[in-house]
């Protein structure tokens, strides 16, 4: 009940295409779902996030989509570039009343071709 | 505005040793989180720190401990290494019910 689910492990994307990151929780009790973009030998640093009484919410290229009775959520990387090559996390908050606690999805590793 | 910062980055020990990491969070930032990452279980929650108080603490072993400073400072002290242990630590900072800024991590190699 405490996992998040995250897929695909890797994805290759031309340039200018649309990358799609999919995640399925199963707490109802979690109520805060970012995601994070690391690159190698850099921590992980905040991208977008969510809570589950917006549906979607849109920054820049980066769309997150929510789905609250399905349980699950999307990254939405439009008009992808080869400098966002990086791993990317999905998240959720584990509770104990704080964002400090997170759950991590496993990571997908993007590859954008030129 | 100084970001995360963690020491030392890079370290090496032996099974059996301990390991005492440092992290400094962004000025202002008073809440501390430490997480774990491994290329085979990824990002893990070892525990969280707000004003020198521990407010959660993830599932791993009583070896891993933590603690904070009354300037918001952290540390985190694993004892009895094990090889296992070998993973990239990551120290977050944040305001309250703030986003985490995550520093460059102390990368911990046990032989």
């Amino acid at each position: 009940q405490q996992q998040v689910k995250q897929s695909p492990q890797s994805l290759i994307v031309q340039k200018g295409g649309i990358s799609i990151i999919n995640c399925a929780y199963e707490n109802t009790a979690f109520d805060y779902f970012p995601w994070y973009q690391q690159f190698p030998g850099k921590g992980p640093a905040l991208l977008i996030a969510i809570r589950p009484d917006v549906s979607e919410k849109k920054e820049g290229r980066f769309t997150i989509s929510f789905n609250k009775s399905a349980k699950q959520f999307s990254l939405h990387i439009m008009d992808s570039q080869p400098g966002d090559s990086a791993t990317y996390f999905c998240a959720a908050n584990g509770g104990g009343g704080s964002q400090g606690n997170l759950i991590f999805g496993k990571g997908t590793k993007l590859s954008v071709k030129p | 505005k100084a970001g995360v910062t963690q020491t030392p980055r890079y370290l090496i020990k032996t099974r059996g040793q301990q390991v005492t990491l440092s992290c400094s969070p962004i000025s202002g930032h008073r809440s501390v989180s430490w997480y774990q990452q491994t290329p085979g279980q990824g990002l893990q929650f070892l525990f969280e720190y707000f004003s020198e108080t521990q407010r959660n603490k993830g599932n791993f072993p009583g070896r891993f401990s933590g603690r904070q400073f009354s300037n918001s400072r952290s540390e985190m002290n694993v004892s009895t290494l094990e090889l296992g242990d070998s993973a990239l630590y990551l120290c977050a900072s944040s305001l309250p019910a703030g986003e985490l800024f995550f520093g460059e991590g102390s990368r911990l190699t046990v032989l």
